[in-house]
């Protein structure tokens, strides 16, 4: 099955400054990889996703980029705010497929 | 759209009893499912569902059952509540078709002591 690993598990920067998250996945045949921020005793929300035939989506501050060949994804946010501060989880599918594989998550603490 | 559903928001169990935890959806999702979550980590699933009558076992089933007789019904049975099962329920729901993401519920709290 499929195996997602994400680094690191925390991190900590000073507002204004750019955070990366990066993930990596085992399963070639993966096509679909949401991101996902909870905040502390609140449920998992999508912020983003990508799918493969596609190398970068921008949100706003947050964007994420997919490299197909190395099996890698990563969330990029810029001017981080204190209220980005939350754990973010990376996950990764089949499209129509039964499952979403999750990471282990990011602890993100954005300092004031 | 209410979304995904899930009753009750807390709960305290004592050793040995048993409960349902409800989820519900209103999207009209093939697709539901389990997830715990222990304080500081990740997602496990428990168990999904890809339609009503059909119910697969996911990474930690051991203590649960489910049951899918509707679309819209996904209820998640503790029999005999052990401390381990302690955690934070989630319950998800996804359309099962395409490039899409899960919806989730806001969860349900459940301390067995």
């Amino acid at each position: 099955g499929e195996n997602v690993e994400q680094h690191p598990s925390t991190l900590s920067v000073q507002e204004g400054d750019s955070a990366v998250i990066k993930c990596t996945y085992s399963d070639s045949a993966s096509n679909y990889f949401p991101w996902y921020k909870q905040e502390l005793g609140k449920r998992p929300q999508l912020i983003i996703d990508i799918r493969s035939n596609v190398g970068e989506k921008k949100d706003q501050r947050i964007a994420v980029t997919l490299n197909k060949t190395a099996k890698h994804f990563s969330l990029h946010i810029t001017e981080t705010q204190p209220e980005d501060s939350a754990v973010y989880f990376c996950a990764a599918s089949r499209g129509g497929g039964n499952q979403f594989y999750f990471g282990t998550g990011t602890s993100l603490t954005v300092i004031p | 759209n209410a979304g995904v559903t899930q009753t009750p928001k807390f709960r305290i169990l004592k050793i040995g009893q048993s409960m349902t935890l409800q989820c519900t959806q209103d999207m009209n999702h093939n697709y539901m499912y389990w997830y715990r979550q222990d304080p500081g980590m990740g997602l496990k699933l428990i168990y999904y569902s890809v339609g009503a009558g059909i119910t697969d076992k996911g990474e930690v089933p051991n203590g649960y059952n489910v049951s899918r007789s509707t679309t819209e019904d996904f209820p998640l049975r503790l029999e005999l509540a052990a401390p381990s099962q302690t955690s934070v329920y989630f319950c998800a729901s996804y359309k099962g078709a395409g490039d899409q993401p899960q919806h989730f519920g806001d969860g349900t709290r459940l301390s067995i002591l």
